[in-house]
């Protein structure tokens, strides 16, 4: 069964300053990965997603992607983050033939400061 | 990006009621799931909707859930009879068949007293 884990529960920034997200994955093989936003309240916003070829993704907002066969990760960055990007991110592991259920990580709380 | 609309956006209902929620795509899509999200954890999957089937269902959704499309265009989630744990955002997503990307709707928050 596939499995994601997000080992970091909240993570507190700078603004202007870099961030990274991590996203560990269990799957037999290669997986769809995405990440996923959800504002308070909100619901959940598609980022990126990783299905094969450049193993470095550009989602929306500013945010990237690298997708680690050797291990297992598929860690979220940005290279200035801004007050509005506070929120929760989830990283989330589908099938490889598609369509198929997504399993979600626990999710990451992401805190701005000024 | 596909719309998604959910109503109702709160419903409150005590144990042992009916309440069906339900989800309105805006364009056409094969793939429909339910998704839940109880107050402080992670997302999890219910169910999984294709060509007005079940394709796949997780240990949650048991006897008391069930899914449909009753007009071909509306997607509803029943749950029969609620119960206290049953308290959680609800979330409707479409699936694209090209992308395989998931497009989630706003949710559901039910509470259930």
């Amino acid at each position: 069964a596939q499995s994601v884990t997000q080992p970091d529960i909240h993570i507190t920034v700078s603004e202007g300053a870099s961030l990274e997200l991590r996203c560990n994955y269990s799957y037999g093989a290669t997986p769809y990965l995405f990440w996923y936003v959800q504002s308070p309240g909100q619901g959940l916003q598609l980022l990126l997603k990783y299905f094969s070829g450049d193993t470095l993704v550009q989602g929306i907002k500013g945010f990237e992607a690298e997708f680690k066969r050797s291990q297992s990760s598929f860690n979220l960055r940005k290279p200035s983050v801004h007050w509005s990007d506070a929120a929760e991110y989830f990283c989330a592991v589908g099938a490889d033939f598609g369509n198929e259920k997504l399993t979600f990580g626990t999710g990451t709380r992401l805190t701005i400061i000024p | 990006e596909p719309e998604v609309t959910q109503t109702p956006s709160h419903q409150v209902t005590q144990m042992g009621q009916e309440v069906i929620l339900r989800c309105v795509p805006i364009s056409n899509h094969l793939y429909f799931y339910w998704y839940r999200q109880i107050l402080g954890q992670k997302v999890e999957f219910l169910v999984s909707f294709y060509n007005n089937e079940i394709s796949e269902k997780s240990e949650i959704f048991d006897d008391q859930f069930s899914v449909e499309r009753p007009d071909g265009s509306n997607f509803t989630l029943k749950i029969r009879s609620t119960k206290l744990e049953d308290s959680a955002m609800y979330f409707c997503a479409l699936g694209d068949t090209n992308s395989y990307e998931q497009y989630f709707g706003p949710g559901t928050r039910l509470t259930v007293t």
